[in-house]
């Protein structure tokens, strides 16, 4: 079945740490997006991809990186600049980027400190 | 003030109920508008999606936007259990870097 995949369900990440969240999908969509979800604040945009080997800052993209070397995957590196990294990562994807193509959303990694 | 105002709720309904859930807005250049439902712990579901003013109709939901008064709003007929979710408005603009701005979410509870 064709869809996104976020891996793993489960992340922890001590003080000074890395770490770095994986999202593939093979629905051949252009356009990936990573989003960030708390409680009581809705999604907010950390970083998106247009097409490969090339990304663009989104609202909060401070303490986060990423790369986008191949079509079906952009992986999130969450740096130990983030200083509140607990939440919930969203990985989305659309066939194109544009605003008549509605994103589809993978299931998420939870993101503790230890 | 955000640009997308949603309530968080909770929302608790009878099964059978018809359920209202809206957003407001600021940004009169959103363009399109969409409904997600995102079940605990798992990501969000594309519900509805529309594009400018107008109803759209599946099934038991119905959408609704009202550019005049910067508000949308989703339909719920004969609520079930199974609909018992958060409910995130969504909407973008005609760019093409298809940026979503999304609400805070509502959370709706269907009593069996």
């Amino acid at each position: 079945d064709g869809g996104i995949t976020q891996s793993p369900k489960y992340l922890f990440r001590k003080e000074g740490q890395n770490v770095t969240l994986s999202c593939e999908q093979n629905l051949n969509h252009d356009a990936m997006y990573w989003y960030r979800q708390d409680p009581g604040q809705g999604l907010r945009l950390i970083y998106y991809s247009q097409i490969v080997n090339d990304f663009q800052k989104g609202d909060i993209a401070e303490g986060y990186s990423v790369s986008r070397e191949k079509k079906e995957s952009f992986p999130l590196t969450v740096t130990s600049a983030q200083k509140n990294p607990t939440a919930f990562y969203l990985c989305a994807s659309t066939r194109q980027a544009g605003s008549d193509q509605p994103q589809h959303f993978g299931d998420g990694t939870r993101l503790s400190i230890l | 003030q955000k640009e997308v105002e949603q309530d968080p709720g909770p929302l608790s309904v009878p099964e059978g109920a018809i359920v209202s859930l809206n957003c407001t807005y600021s940004n009169s250049a959103f363009q399109y508008f969409m409904w997600y439902r995102q079940y605990s712990r798992k990501g969000p579901e594309l519900l509805m999606y529309t594009y400018s003013s107008g109803n759209k109709e599946d099934g038991r939901f119905t959408a609704q936007v009202d550019k005049s008064s910067k508000y949308i709003s989703l339909f719920i007929r004969d609520s079930q259990p199974s609909d018992s979710a958060t409910y995130l408005c969504a909407m973008s603009t005609s760019g093409n870097t298809g940026k979503l701005i999304f609400g805070q979410g509502t959370t709706l509870q269907v009593k069996p």
